[in-house]
């Protein structure tokens, strides 16, 4: 079966400071493989997505980037963190079905 | 992607039948209609799918009817767990990479 994991859980960082947050998926290969945030009380952000190695397309200009090193590994990096940047951050795989699953989530607070 | 609307909240009793319905009158012949509920903490998870008429698995139904302008999603005998977000998608399973989350329905189950 497939497994999902996401790391840290929780995360709390200064302004300014990078981030780095990995996914990675187990059971399946070529995921399609996603990035969202949600802010306190709102919805669903969809950050980046990616189709395959290599293959990033970004959904908010920001100062968040994504890469996809290897096929079932996603990471969302920031160079610079804003206050903005705080909420729970979800990443999930799926096949362009409409059908994702989604991770555990980290919850991010920018101080 | 098909623009959807739904009701942004809704409160009802332990054990009653819940619907929730969907606009989508700019459904696509090739869209279907997707379902995903979240809990507090928790990433989305996709409940139900279906193109026309009615789908019935073991969380719920989805009454679609012949002009598909519109959906509903049926929870029989709910619980104080299924307090949740519920979210409507619109979309083709397979050709569209992305999906973009609405705000959704905040369902809350009173005892």
């Amino acid at each position: 079966s497939q497994t999902i994991h996401q790391w840290p859980a929780t995360l709390v960082q200064p302004v300014g400071s990078p981030l780095s947050l990995e996914c990675t998926v187990e059971g399946t290969s070529n995921p399609n493989l996603y990035w969202y945030r949600q802010a306190a009380g709102r919805g669903l952000q969809l950050l980046f997505y990616s189709v395959g190695i290599g293959q990033i397309s970004s959904e908010v200009p920001q100062n968040l980037s994504a890469s996809r090193p290897q096929d079932r590994q996603f990471i969302l990096s920031s160079k610079k963190l804003l206050l903005s940047d705080s909420g729970f951050y979800l990443c999930a795989w799926g096949r362009g079905s409409y059908e994702q699953y989604f991770g555990p989530g980290t919850r991010l607070t920018v101080t | 992607l098909a623009k959807t609307t739904q009701p942004i909240s809704m409160d009802s009793y332990e054990g009653q039948e819940v619907n929730i319905t969907c606009s989508h009158n700019n459904i696509a012949t090739n869209d279907y209609i997707t379902w995903y509920q979240q809990f507090p903490s928790q990433g989305p998870r996709f409940i139900i799918q279906g193109y026309k008429t009615k789908v019935t698995n073991e969380v719920a139904s989805l009454f679609i009817p012949a002009d598909r302008k519109s959906s509903t999603l049926s929870l029989p005998r709910v619980s104080l767990s299924d307090t949740a977000v519920y979210y409507c998608l619109v979309g083709v399973p397979n050709r569209d990479d992305k999906i973009i989350f609405g705000k959704g329905t905040r369902l809350h189950i009173l005892p």
